[in-house]
């Protein structure tokens, strides 16, 4: 079975500074891919970055970085200088690839951002 | 592109009540959509994967009888909660993607709130 886990519950970050978010996961799959998903406290669900397990670069989506050590099974998210609107939970996700199925989130991370 | 409407955004009712929540995929056709549950200060919880024109699969713990869904096209999925009951009082959210290595594209979710 897949597990994704986020032992951040809350991180705190000044406006400018970067900051990583922390995710491990643990699949027997081969084939699979990694996501990260912002949620505002609007609660809309917002996909930043993906990783496919062949992936040899690391992803990068302008701020956003996926910081991807495949033996080690971790898949961290750096965001380069902060942003007041940065300040949302975070959850990372994985699924296999085989069809139709689901996402799996891990419990998140809740970023807070200050001026 | 990819994007995925939910309705109705809230909802307060009566204990006893049942309720349907829409989910479409508003620019391309979804064989598979997901279902989620949302406590607050929680993760997404899968509750049940909805096939076009089959019967929707269901997580462990998740009451069939109680959360009904219905896939009848390639863009509509419904989820009708039934007898609602406070306990029932919950963020529900649907997914779904167009291609199968794409990421999972969310609406914006259905707050339920039961009295």
């Amino acid at each position: 079975a897949q597990k994704i886990t986020q032992t951040q519950p809350g991180m705190f970050v000044q406006e400018k500074e970067a900051v990583t978010l922390d995710c491990t996961y643990d699949t027997s799959d081969q084939s699979y891919g990694l996501f990260w998903y912002k949620q505002p406290s609007s609660g809309e669900m917002i996909f930043l970055i993906y990783q496919g397990s062949y992936d040899e670069q690391n992803a990068t989506e302008g701020r956003y970085s996926l910081n991807f050590q495949k033996a080690r099974k971790s898949a961290n998210l750096v965001i380069s200088a902060s942003q007041l609107g940065d300040s949302a939970m975070y959850f990372c996700a994985m699924r296999d690839n085989q069809a139709g199925t689901a996402l799996i989130f891990g419990k998140g991370t809740t970023l807070s951002v200050s001026s | 592109g990819a994007v995925v409407s939910q309705h109705p955004s809230w909802v307060i009712c009566k204990s006893g009540t049942s309720v349907k929540i829409e989910c479409r995929s508003l620019d391309f056709q979804a064989t598979t959509m997901f279902w989620y549950r949302q406590f607050p200060k929680q993760s997404l919880m899968l509750m049940a994967t909805s096939n076009e024109g089959s019967k929707a699969t269901y997580e462990q713990g998740v009451e069939k009888d109680k959360f009904l869904i219905n896939h009848a096209s390639l863009t509509l999925s419904t989820l009708t909660v039934t007898s609602a009951h406070p306990e029932d009082s919950s963020f529900y959210i649907c997914s779904a993607r167009d291609r199968e290595i794409q990421p999972q594209h969310f609406g914006d979710g259905t707050r339920l709130s039961i009295l």
